[in-house]
């Protein structure tokens, strides 16, 4: 997967409001692009993923849009709530069977009530 | 179905001692691998195996050694802690490498004294 950047680090917003994530990535191999949100205390869990025949993808309130060849990709939240706050990690990776993750090092989310 | 568990959940070690963390899945996933989570670093692979009786080095791998006796489990060594090794250690299992959902299990809590 290469590099994988996020900005920023941390992000707030009013509960209601939108709130966009974005990536970037190095690799113009890579082919896979998924989103884990970790919960305080708990473990990351994948949220949504997009491959690179595809330039947007959507999921109730959450969407991830892809541009392959600025090499970035964002995280879109709507109507944020209060149980939107984690720290999300984008990543990065081809396919094939030595192909891995490589993940960005998070960005905190905070909804203010 | 557990999905994927790890033992202990916490542990203080000496500078010096060692000590093996255990991963358990049973999803009958081929993929296993060990992560890393240090404040601001996001999520790194130490070890990763492809299947039963492999293993592979990931991103940071120094200090560690894993072994894949059998393919639900997954061990993590470490033979001489160091302080540096603080940190909270993830594993994971996924059907496929690359382009497919990581399993996390719960997290280790290791504190290196």
């Amino acid at each position: 997967g290469g590099n994988v950047e996020q900005h920023p680090s941390t992000l707030s917003v009013q509960e209601g409001d939108s709130a966009v994530i974005k990536c970037t990535y190095s690799d113009s191999a890579s082919n896979y692009f998924p989103w884990y949100k970790q919960e305080l205390g708990k473990r990351p869990q994948l949220i949504i993923d997009i491959r690179s025949n595809v330039g947007e993808k959507k999921d109730q309130r959450i969407a991830v849009t892809l541009n392959k060849t600025a090499k970035h990709f964002s995280l879109h939240i709507t109507e944020t709530q209060p149980e939107d706050s984690a720290v999300y990690f984008c990543a990065a990776s081809g396919y094939g069977a030595n192909s891995k993750l490589t993940f960005g090092k998070g960005i905190t989310l905070s909804v203010r009530p | 179905n557990a999905g994927v568990t790890q033992t202990p959940k916490f542990r203080v070690l000496k500078t010096g001692q060692s000590m093996t963390l255990l991963c358990a899945q049973d999803m009958n996933h081929e993929y296993m691998y060990w992560y890393r989570q240090d404040p601001g670093m996001g999520l790194r692979l130490i070890h990763y195996s492809v299947g039963e009786g492999t293993t592979a080095k990931g991103e940071v791998p120094d200090g560690y050694n894993v072994s894949r006796l059998k393919k639900q489990n997954f061990l993590l060594g470490l033979e001489s802690a160091a302080p540096s090794q603080t940190s909270v250690y993830f594993c994971a299992s996924s059907y496929s490498t690359g382009a497919g959902e990581l399993f996390f299990g719960e997290g280790s809590r290791l504190t290196v004294l």
